[in-house]
């Protein structure tokens, strides 16, 4: 019953490094969605996927790709990591095939990255 | 950009009832309102939603009015463990979550 992981929780890079975030959810979701959340900030979405293969740009997608090869991972890639995209970012998911699902997200733990 | 209005802070007495409020004016026909919370470094976590009518959960009470402008969040017997971010969101069902700034909800012992 490990529902919704995100590795790491805790990441240090450098200005101008690639880095790649983890998403890994258990329950056959067909939604899945990145937030970032900074100081002073609530949450923002940065992309978000409808089902493996479709994916769609949110709130703030610059400098962010990701991908959708399998219903279960949604990976983000940094391909150039800025100081700006120092932050904590979350991973969710949700089901509106589901009785529930249409109105529920379920979030992971988050990801906490520095970029130096 | 967020769809809804909320303070953006509150202070409830431990064991007293939390009333969060929420105004969204423009809110349209197939849009539901719900409310999620912030627990400090954690994600988002899901409390309750409604469309018309009141609804109630092991959680809280939503509270909309008749007129669907505005509503209130109620946890009936506020812990300490409910000191919290609280956003109020509204959307269609299946879409994207925008999040606004929230309510800070302090509990004082």
């Amino acid at each position: 019953d490990a529902g919704i992981t995100q590795s790491p929780r805790y990441k240090i890079t450098e200005t101008g490094r690639q880095v790649t975030l983890m998403c890994h959810q258990t329950w056959s979701h067909s939604y899945m969605f990145w937030y970032r959340q900074d100081l002073g900030h609530g949450l923002r979405l940065i992309y978000y996927s409808a089902a493996a293969d479709i994916t769609d740009k949110g709130e703030v997608p610059d400098g962010y790709v990701v991908s959708r090869s399998k219903t279960e991972n949604f990976p983000l890639t940094l391909e150039s990591a800025t100081r700006s995209q120092t932050s904590v970012y979350f991973c969710a998911s949700s089901d509106p095939s589901r009785l529930a699902g249409a109105h529920e997200q379920f979030f992971g733990p988050g990801t906490r990255l520095t970029v130096l | 950009d967020a769809k809804t209005t909320q303070p953006t802070s509150m202070d409830c007495a431990e064991g007293r009832a939390a009333n969060l409020p929420c105004n969204h004016s423009t809110i349209s026909g197939n849009e539901y309102v719900y409310w999620y919370r912030q627990i400090h470094s954690q994600g988002p976590q899901y409390i309750i939603h409604g469309l018309k009518n009141n609804e109630t959960n092991e959680m809280a009470s939503l509270i909309i009015t008749e007129d669907r402008k505005s509503s209130t969040l109620i946890l009936p017997h506020a812990t300490l463990r409910d000191t919290a971010v609280y956003y109020c969101i509204v959307r269609v069902a299946n879409d994207k979550i925008i999040f606004g700034k929230g309510t800070r909800l302090h509990i004082l012992p």
